[in-house]
């Protein structure tokens, strides 16, 4: 199976701020990497797939970066509603798998 | 608007077989555009995928889970469903379901999920 790893596990950020978020795989995906926003207690939210493409009604302060191994996603100005944690996962094979989450706080 | 919905037991006695259906809203569960599926965040970990289905029935699974796992598809229902047998509490975990496109291949990906429900493996 192909292994994710995201850093940092969490992070301390203020609206306005930039954040990155880094996603690892344990071997080439190529493109095939995709993000994810999730807040407790509600359904986890596609924002972008093959790397760096924003899915439909994402705001574009989300995007992407990244081939091969190494990935990034960044939010160029933090806003309130963005404080989630956030999921990459691998869609070069099955089985799929994600990283273990990035957790953004205030 | 499209929705997917998960029910069923929340507590389940080891060793005895997880059910749930997931209840999709706002769009048919027979679209050649779609695999239909589970996923699943055990406490304090990571999401893991459990496996999708077709429209037509076929079905894929994660290996991980030795052939413990069925996802099955009522059409006539709009519904898909969730069996994991002889379960532990290692099974204890958030499950999800969610909509995988199929037919683009850069876009490859979860794109639509349900809320979750807690499922609890416990005597």
């Amino acid at each position: 199976d192909i292994q994710m790893t995201q850093s940092p596990s969490s992070l301390s950020a203020s609206v306005g701020d930039r954040v990155t978020i880094t996603c690892r795989a344990s071997q080439t995906i190529s493109i095939y990497l995709n993000w994810y926003q999730h807040k407790a207690g509600q359904a986890p939210k596609f924002l972008i797939y093959a790397a760096s493409s924003l899915q439909s009604g994402v705001p574009s302060r989300f995007s992407g970066s990244g081939s091969g191994t190494e990935f990034t996603l960044t939010i160029s100005s933090l806003q309130p509603e963005d404080f989630a944690t956030y999921y990459c996962q691998q869609s070069y094979n099955t089985p799929h798998t994600f990283g273990q989450g990035t957790k953004v706080e205030i | 608007q499209l929705q997917l919905q998960e029910s069923g037991p929340r507590l389940v006695k080891p060793s005895e077989t997880l059910s749930l259906t997931c209840s999709v809203s706002g769009d048919s569960i027979s679209s050649s555009s779609y695999y239909w599926g589970w996923i699943r965040q055990p406490p304090g970990k990571g999401l893991e995928w459990i496996g999708y289905i077709y429209y037509s029935g076929t079905a894929y699974y994660n290996p991980s889970f030795n052939s413990r796992v069925a996802i099955s598809i009522d059409t006539s229902q709009n519904q898909f469903s969730l069996s994991l047998h002889s379960v532990t509490a290692a099974d204890t975990a958030v499950y999800y379901c969610s909509r995988h496109i199929r037919e683009v291949r850069r876009k490859y990906a979860f794109d639509l999920w349900g809320r979750g429900t807690v499922v609890t493996v416990s005597s």
